[in-house]
């Protein structure tokens, strides 16, 4: 059973850059892509954008110039920086797995950490 | 973007009760649809996927159906822990997208 783990401070000033940290557990990261979508307070669901083990990455454009995905194979971990961060960045970030074989669904999920952008 | 669309926003209804929850796609998504639940404070959870796939573990009253453009999530007998909020997710096409989501409450 694959295990996430999201990771990173939970307070930003803005104009600042999110960090965040996923740690996969239980399972291989070198198939599938590896995915962030977050969910403002009271809100729907964002995707953000996802990559594979190759490297293959898709953004969502609303965001696509201040983002960057990446994935370190090597020890298990996706990782997400989001530079100059507004009040309209606020959100519970998750890190999915999303199943590019079978399902072609985010078929698991970590709980979220909630990121706070405020001075 | 295909944009998805769920009606309704909210709903209320009691246990025992049959619930349909719709999503239209702003253009055809073929059969690439999911279902997700979520509860407060937690992260969404698969329900079902490609419009009609029960995933593993989901109990057999939650059922999809749809093509296209319309899809359905339908819960047939509901149960207390079946009050949630309930997405679509488009898998047709880049950026993968979420309907607003539909808010189920007890009556």
């Amino acid at each position: 059973q694959v295990h996430l783990q999201e990771s990173g401070p939970g307070l930003v000033k803005p104009s600042e850059t999110l960090s965040l940290t996923c740690t996969v557990s239980g399972g291989s990261i070198d198939s599938n892509y590896w995915t962030w979508i977050r969910q403002p307070p009271g809100k729907g669901l964002e995707w953000i954008g996802y990559i594979d083990f190759s490297g293959s990455i898709f953004y969502n454009p609303s965001l696509k110039s201040r983002l960057t995905i990446s994935l370190d194979t090597s020890r298990n971990r996706l990782s997400l920086r989001l530079n100059s961060v507004s009040a309209a960045d606020t959100a519970v970030y998750f890190c999915a797995r999303y199943d590019s074989t079978s399902t072609y669904s985010f078929d698991a999920w970590g709980q979220g950490t909630l990121v706070t952008v405020s001075s | 973007d295909i944009q998805m669309t769920q009606s309704p926003s909210s709903l209320s209804a009691s246990v025992g009760d049959r619930v349909t929850i719709t999503c239209r796609a702003s253009q055809s998504i073929n059969t690439y649809l999911n279902w997700y639940q979520q509860k407060p404070g937690r992260a969404p959870k698969i329900l079902i996927y490609s419009a009609s796939s029960l995933q593993n573990g989901v109990p057999s009253r939650f059922i999809g159906s749809g093509s296209g453009t319309d899809f359905t999530l339908t819960i047939v007998s509901l149960q207390f822990e079946d009050f949630a909020t309930y997405y679509c997710q488009q898998s047709y096409s880049n950026p993968r997208t979420f309907g607003q989501g539909t808010k189920l409450e007890s009556k």
